[in-house]
């Protein structure tokens, strides 16, 4: 079946650095799309950023990913970290149209000032 | 913000007992879905719908677990004889029908705690 990794369970990064979340994927399906969910605590998953062009940049928010399914990936990315981005981080592949989300296992991204 | 509307937000029940959660979906949405949401923040699918007819689920959800999605009525899920295990949040999601693959966007879900 479809699997989602993600790497790092907590990412802690200081205010205005870099920050860059990993996710790799497993399918067999040739057309997908992938999807990072952002958590805030006691609050419902909201998209972050979908695609599902191969090699094509997409931004929302300060954030950006770039589906290559040529290293079955789709990292997160951000130059410059702010407190307000401290929240669970989920990538999530989809290879249906109106199929179900397959998540990966989160990433805790903790700002400090 | 989502427009996906579940209740109860929280919900406490004994073992062996029914419980039951109810999802509305954002306006205009035909697609919902289940999720089980655990301790450790993983993710289970449970069920989909579009309209009111079952597209996938998966074999939990085929014996202890019921849902439906009637029309002009909040879709639901019941856990028929609930278990320690089965705590946990219970996120509903709708999506817009589309050539492409839509976004699912959540409802603030319903936490379970079986004691």
């Amino acid at each position: 079946g479809d699997s989602v990794t993600q790497t790092e369970g907590l990412v802690t990064v200081t205010e205005g650095l870099p920050v860059k979340l990993n996710c790799t994927y497993q399918t067999t399906y040739l057309t997908i799309a992938f999807f990072w969910y952002v958590q805030y605590l006691n609050e419902a998953p909201q998209v972050l950023l979908r695609s599902s062009t191969d090699n094509k940049r997409t931004e929302h928010q300060g954030f950006h990913a770039t589906l290559h399914k040529s290293s079955s990936s789709f990292h997160l990315q951000k130059s410059s970290a702010q407190l307000s981005d401290s929240a669970l981080y989920y990538c999530a592949l989809q290879t249906q149209v109106v199929g179900q989300l397959t998540f990966g296992s989160g990433t805790r991204l903790q700002v400090y000032a | 913000n989502s427009k996906v509307i579940q209740t109860p937000r929280y919900l406490v029940k004994g073992q062996g007992q029914k419980a039951k959660m109810r999802c509305i979906p954002e306006k205009g949405h035909p697609v919902v879905f289940w999720y089980q949401q655990n301790k450790n923040n993983e993710f289970k699918f449970l069920i989909n719908f579009q309209n009111q007819e079952v597209l996938q689920q998966i074999d939990m959800t085929e014996k202890r677990f019921s849902a439906e999605c009637p029309s002009n009525s909040p879709c639901s899920l019941e856990i028929q004889s609930s278990e320690a295990g089965d705590s946990a949040l219970y996120l509903c999601a709708s999506s817009p029908r589309g050539g492409n693959y839509a976004e699912q966007f959540f409802g603030p879900g319903t936490r379970l705690t079986v004691l």
